[in-house]
C-alpha cells in the first residue's frame, strides 16, 4: 500500500542553522514525489518534485531534497534557515489513479 | 492569473446541520481535488474530478458527504447532518491535468468547526 511517512511532528532550529526533513514513502513502483509548504491560514504551496533523472533536485526558496531509492527517503534540505521558514511541511507522493498520498507534515519553530 | 479560492474561509455550524463548501479552480485546471486536514494528521483525499469523467469518490468517508462541479468548474462539497468529528480544514487543489506527476495548486481552506 502507498503511504508517506513524516517521523519528526515538530522541528526547532535556530536561524542560520541548516536543516533537514525527513520523509519515507512505500510505493512499489517509480515514485513521484512532492514537498510541499504550508503557511499559518495558507494552502499549501509546492517547494519541488522529483520524477526522474538527477536524484537531488533543487525548489523554490533555496530548498532541495535528495531521492534515495535504496532507503525509500526523499529529504528536504536548506542550508541556512531563514525566520519566515517557519511553517508546515507535507511530503507527498503521487500514486496511480491520480490519487496523491501525504504525510501528516512536519511543523518548523525557528528561533532566532 | 488568480489562484484557487474557496469560500468561506470559516464556518461554524451545529450538529446535525448541512453545510456547503465552495471551491473555484485555475481557469483552465481540468483536474480538482477535495482533501481535509483534521488535526495532527496529513491530507486525506475525499474525492478527485477530471473533466467530464465521473469523479474518484473512493475517499469520502460516508454518505453524509457529497460532492458535485458544475461545467467542469466550481466545485461544491456537501456534508449533510454535520458530526464533531467533520471538524477540520477543507482544501481543495486543482491541476492542469491528470497522472500522478501533477502539482496541484491549493486553495488556502475552509475551517469547518461542528459544534
Amino acid at each position: 500500500a502507498q503511504s508517506v511517512t513524516q517521523p519528526d511532528i515538530h522541528i526547532t532550529v535556530s536561524e542560520g542553522a541548516s536543516l533537514e526533513l525527513r520523509c519515507n514513502y512505500s510505493y512499489g513502483a517509480t515514485p513521484y514525489l512532492f514537498w510541499y509548504v504550508q503557511s499559518p491560514g495558507q494552502g499549501l504551496q509546492l517547494l519541488l518534485k522529483y520524477f526522474s533523472g538527477d536524484t537531488l533536485v533543487q525548489g523554490i526558496k533555496g530548498f532541495e531534497a535528495e531521492f534515495k531509492r535504496s532507503q525509500s527517503s526523499f529529504n528536504l534540505r536548506k542550508p541556512s534557515v531563514h525566520w519566515s521558514d517557519a511553517a508546515e511541511y507535507f511530503c507527498a507522493v503521487g500514486a496511480t489513479g491520480n490519487q496523491f498520498y501525504f504525510g501528516t507534515g512536519t511543523s518548523l519553530t525557528v528561533i532566532p | 492569473g488568480a489562484g484557487v479560492s474557496q469560500s468561506p474561509s470559516n464556518k461554524v455550524t451545529e450538529k446535525g446541520k448541512d453545510v456547503e463548501l465552495r471551491c473555484d479552480p485555475i481557469s483552465g485546471h481540468t483536474a480538482l481535488y477535495w482533501y481535509r486536514q483534521s488535526l495532527g494528521q496529513g491530507l486525506e483525499f475525499l474525492i478527485y474530478f477530471q473533466g467530464n469523467s465521473a469523479p474518484d469518490k473512493s475517499g469520502l468517508p460516508s454518505d453524509r458527504f457529497s460532492a458535485e462541479r458544475t461545467g467542469g468548474s466550481v466545485s461544491t462539497l456537501t456534508i449533510q447532518r454535520t458530526q464533531q468529528e467533520d471538524s477540520a480544514v477543507y482544501l481543495c487543489a486543482s491541476s492542469l491535468w491528470t497522472g500522478r506527476n501533477n502539482e496541484q495548486f491549493f486553495g488556502p481552506g475552509t475551517r469547518l468547526t461542528v459544534l
